[in-house]
């Protein structure tokens, strides 16, 4: 069974601070990874995007991955409030890179 | 217009009516998706379009009627649905349906819709 797995949170953590986002998943012919950040009563939006075992950075968000312990993470240095959404973890399904598995999402506040 | 457009944006409709989702992407993409958030619940992809060809159905009732014309256009067509069908409907697209970076995927804003 496809699934994704991600602490639902709420995590909440100071202005400034590293927010620290885990995931993990059981499929282990996984190929892709993504995190989205899904605002209340919005849609989501693609935030990173990893493909490949160790860190990717893209300003203050980094992803992780680590393909044989079948875990993603993504980390937000210097958290602002602006951070403070639901940020979801997909992964692609076994059969098809075009099929995302999503977990429920993780809860971020981000206190000023 | 830019990026991916849903209408309508809000949907209330009788157990008994017809209607129709509507998306649409401005991104040359040729793959797109119906997907449905519902609350408590992950977001489920339903359907998937890869240049005006539906490659996949995640056993999704009758109920809901995809249709992709164009790679430009996908609607969701609903008839007689259940009032555990209300949710959030997202459409998203990605350049292809084929391997990273291409399967990245750009949602629109969605419909929200309420079956009474």
């Amino acid at each position: 069974q496809k699934e994704v797995e991600q602490n639902s949170g709420p995590l909440s953590v100071p202005e400034g601070a590293i927010a620290s986002l885990n995931c993990t998943y059981s499929d282990r012919v996984s190929q892709s990874f993504f995190w989205y950040r899904q605002y209340s009563g919005k849609s989501p939006e693609l935030i990173m995007s990893i493909y490949s075992n160790g860190d990717k950075e893209d300003g203050r968000f980094t992803a992780q991955l680590n393909k044989a312990s079948q875990y993603v993470s993504l980390l937000i240095r210097d958290s602002q409030p602006s951070d403070s959404a639901t940020y979801l973890c997909a992964v692609t399904a076994q059969g098809g890179s075009e099929k995302l598995v999503f977990g429920k999402g993780t809860k971020l506040t981000v206190n000023p | 217009e830019t990026g991916v457009t849903q209408t309508p944006r809000h949907l209330v409709m009788g157990m008994t009516n017809k209607k129709s989702l509507k998306c649409e992407q401005h991104l040359g993409h040729n793959a797109m998706y119906w997907y449905k958030q519902s609350a408590k619940k992950p977001l489920e992809l339903m359907f998937v379009y890869n240049f005006k060809e539906q490659t996949e159905n995640n056993s999704v009732p009758s109920r809901f009627s995809p249709e992709c014309p164009n790679s430009s256009h996908l609607f969701l067509h609903l008839h007689t649905l259940q009032p555990e069908d209300s949710a959030l409907y997202l459409c998203a697209s990605s350049l292809t349906a084929g391997g990273p970076p291409d399967n990245e995927q750009f949602f629109g804003p969605g419909t929200r819709l309420t079956v009474l």
